[in-house]
């Protein structure tokens, strides 16, 4: 039972342009959506969250966007740089309880060309 | 203030045997996750623990998996009898406060090779 889902694998992008990764989500108790950055041979390191109060959220590079009504959301990185090359999870928390447990979604490798 | 620490980072095990993996949380931290991640898989829910408690293993297998965090030491993941299906990376987490919306800190995991 798959509630997080990342449908791309994988996704390739020229530096300098736009990486948009894309998540959706079949639980509608999850009110709270997380952004995970992963290098090999490390965990996971937060990247951007969004409450369901929100549709969207930035900082820096990153911006989060939250469509609650087609259960869906996207991450865009601008401008996509070389070190942004990572496997990016998306996760909720599982809604209903008092602590963080999260919900993760496959993972995209994100690969990001000079 | 050093990060959430795992050891060891690989461990390889005939099966049957016994692995156990070990997560110092960050420090001031006293809310503990431990996440695992099959291959071309995210990472799952196993335990959440606090101090001396275990709040919520609803991720773990039934049998064979066990967890503790004591009040002095690391947090243990405990796998007995070992099988190759248990092949994968296991993830600890801390957080210092038990909020849903609480920040978790992921520690760099332990590689379970099962032979």
């Amino acid at each position: 039972d798959q509630q997080v889902k990342q449908n791309s694998p994988s996704l390739s992008v020229q530096e300098g342009r736009i990486s948009i990764l894309n998540c959706d989500y079949t639980n509608s108790m999850f009110d709270y959506f997380l952004w995970y950055k992963k290098y090999p041979a490390e965990g996971p390191t937060f990247l951007i969250s969004i409450s369901s109060i929100k549709d969207k959220n930035e900082d820096g590079r990153f911006t989060v966007f939250l469509n609650k009504s087609a259960k869906h959301l996207s991450l865009h990185i601008v401008p996509s740089q070389p070190g942004d090359s990572a496997v990016y999870f998306c996760a909720s928390n599982a809604g209903g309880t008092s602590y963080g447990k999260l919900t993760f979604g496959q993972g995209t490798i994100l690969t990001v060309h000079p | 203030n050093a990060g959430v620490m795992q050891n060891p980072r690989h461990l390889v095990r005939r099966r049957g045997q016994e692995a156990r993996l070990r997560c110092s949380p960050m420090k001031g931290h006293s809310h503990v996750y431990w996440y695992r991640q099959l291959p071309e898989e995210g990472l799952k829910f196993m335990v959440y623990l606090q101090k001396e408690n275990i709040i919520d293993e609803s991720g773990m297998p039934k049998e064979r998996f066990s967890a503790e965090f004591p009040k002095e030491g690391p947090s243990i993941l405990r796998i007995q009898q070992v099988v190759r299906g248990d092949s994968a990376a296991y993830f600890c987490a801390s957080s210092e406060l038990a909020g849903a919306y609480n920040e978790q800190f992921f520690g760099p995991g332990t590689r379970l090779t099962v032979l």
